[in-house]
């Protein structure tokens, strides 16, 4: 049972590179969901999507871009990487209702 | 704006002994979701317990437990006969009916055998 896979697990990046980071899920999701969690202030809301090719910015999205052109994938974008993005990411994903979310291990990203 | 407050950053608790785990809430919302998630040192975030705000009895699992208050909007997290296994930060959060989750800051929770 796979459930959310994100991909990388760790990378380092130099500042102003461009990455992408990939978040699947097998369960047949409507929801998915891009965090970045940061020391002191818990998990923090980048975008979500609710449905395939639909996407919308949570608390966070400033310097990320999403897409999620197929219902399994939601992938987070950074254009132009900055030290202010070094964080742990984490994908989720959850089904229709009052369901719980379920969540990635996590990507560990160093911008120097 | 829904905003959740964990007030302990820090605790730590004897092997086999209780120990319980605030959180406060606020929202104007009347039809909400509260969960608390666990996050080992292996980084992994795992569900412990859910409480929808409808229902008046308290949720359980195993040895957790919740202690919601929906007037005074509070949500605090029990836990019975503390394992070693249980040193984790814990999450509380809230979820409404507009899909997005919102987390408090976590406390870190220490056993100690």
């Amino acid at each position: 049972n796979a459930g959310v896979t994100q991909t990388p697990k760790f990378r380092v990046l130099k500042t102003g590179q461009s990455m992408t980071l990939l978040c699947a899920q097998d369960m047949n999701h409507e929801y998915m969901y891009w965090y970045r969690q940061d020391p002191g202030m818990g998990l923090r809301l980048i975008h979500y999507s609710v449905g395939e090719g639909t996407t919308a910015k949570g608390e966070v999205p400033d310097g990320y871009n999403v897409s999620r052109l197929k219902k399994q994938n939601f992938l987070l974008g950074l254009e132009s990487a900055a030290p202010s993005q070094t964080s742990v990411y984490f994908c989720a994903s959850r089904d229709r209702g009052n369901q719980p979310q379920h969540f990635g291990d996590g990507t560990r990203l160093s911008i120097l | 704006a829904q905003t959740v407050t964990q007030s302990q950053p820090e605790m730590s608790v004897q092997e086999a002994e209780t120990v319980t785990l605030s959180c406060t809430y606020d929202t104007s919302e009347n039809n909400y979701y509260l969960f608390w998630y666990k996050q080992p040192p292996s980084r992994q975030m795992i569900l412990v317990i859910r409480q929808e705000a409808y229902k008046q009895q308290n949720a359980t699992e195993n040895r957790f437990s919740v202690n919601f208050q929906k007037a005074a909007k509070s949500f605090s997290l029990k836990i019975s006969d503390s394992q070693l296994g249980d040193t984790a930060m814990y999450f509380c959060a809230f979820m409404y009916t507009g899909n997005q989750f919102y987390f408090g800051t976590g406390t870190s929770l220490t056993v100690i055998p």
